[in-house]
């Protein structure tokens, strides 16, 4: 079975610049959560898709939105980028919306912002 | 709101030594609480996790947890350090207040494991 995929591995973009990361989850899973690891932040929750909607978002600007496709991947765009946007993102995808499932993650795109 | 705490950043262990890493949350219900592991240049691996029931929780790689209620913590430990233990390891919980399954992680603490 394929794990969840992430793409681009690595994106340089410049302040003010648009970014668009891609998230596939694992066959079968409806829910996709990203993450943002930032040096010296931790991770911390971004946004969470579920059968097409935003079902939860972080304590992050509406510049960090995304969206879910009806085959569950999903695509998160960062407008107007800032230095300090430059973290790993991570995307985890999860069979339906129970807490009692687990979360199996990708393994991220490092995001730089010059 | 729920927080994680795990204590030390930086934890050294010798091979062949316990490991233990100390986990703390707080949250107003008993949440669900996770232990992921991550290796260099790759994403979160979950090692275990608790839900309900028995207290003490084994994992993968002879890892285990226990829930303690009373201390609000859930400490990882593993008998016997071994080389492919070296990584960053994060305490997790899960709001259960909430739709979905947001996790809210610890700061994580990086394992270095000495010959």
């Amino acid at each position: 079975e394929a794990g969840v995929t992430q793409s681009p591995t690595h994106l340089i973009k410049t302040r003010g610049q648009q970014a668009t990361l891609r998230c596939s989850p694992i066959s079968g899973h409806t829910s996709v959560y990203w993450y943002q690891q930032a040096l010296g932040l931790g991770l911390q929750f971004l946004l969470w898709y579920d059968e097409g909607e935003e079902r939860n978002r972080g304590n992050f600007p509406p510049r960090f939105s995304g969206r879910q496709f009806p085959n569950y991947s999903s695509e998160l765009n960062v407008n107007a980028l800032e230095l300090e946007d430059s973290a790993l993102y991570l995307c985890a995808s999860q069979r339906g919306r129970s807490s009692y499932n687990e979360q199996f993650f990708g393994p991220g795109t490092r995001l730089t912002v010059l | 709101a729920q927080s994680v705490t795990q204590l030390g950043s930086h934890v050294s262990v010798s091979e062949g030594a316990l490991v233990l890493l100390r986990c703390n949350y707080s949250s107003s219900v008993p949440p669900y609480l996770f232990w992921y592991v991550q290796y260099p240049n790759q994403g979160l691996q979950l090692l275990l996790k608790y839900t309900t029931g028995a207290t003490l929780v084994k994992g993968i790689n002879g890892f285990e947890a226990e829930f303690k209620k009373s201390e609000t913590s859930f400490h990882l430990t593993k008998p016997s350090a071994h080389m492919s233990d070296a990584a960053e390891y994060f305490c997790a919980v899960s709001d259960l207040k909430a739709a979905g399954n947001k996790l809210t992680f610890g700061g994580g603490t990086r394992v270095l494991v000495k010959p």
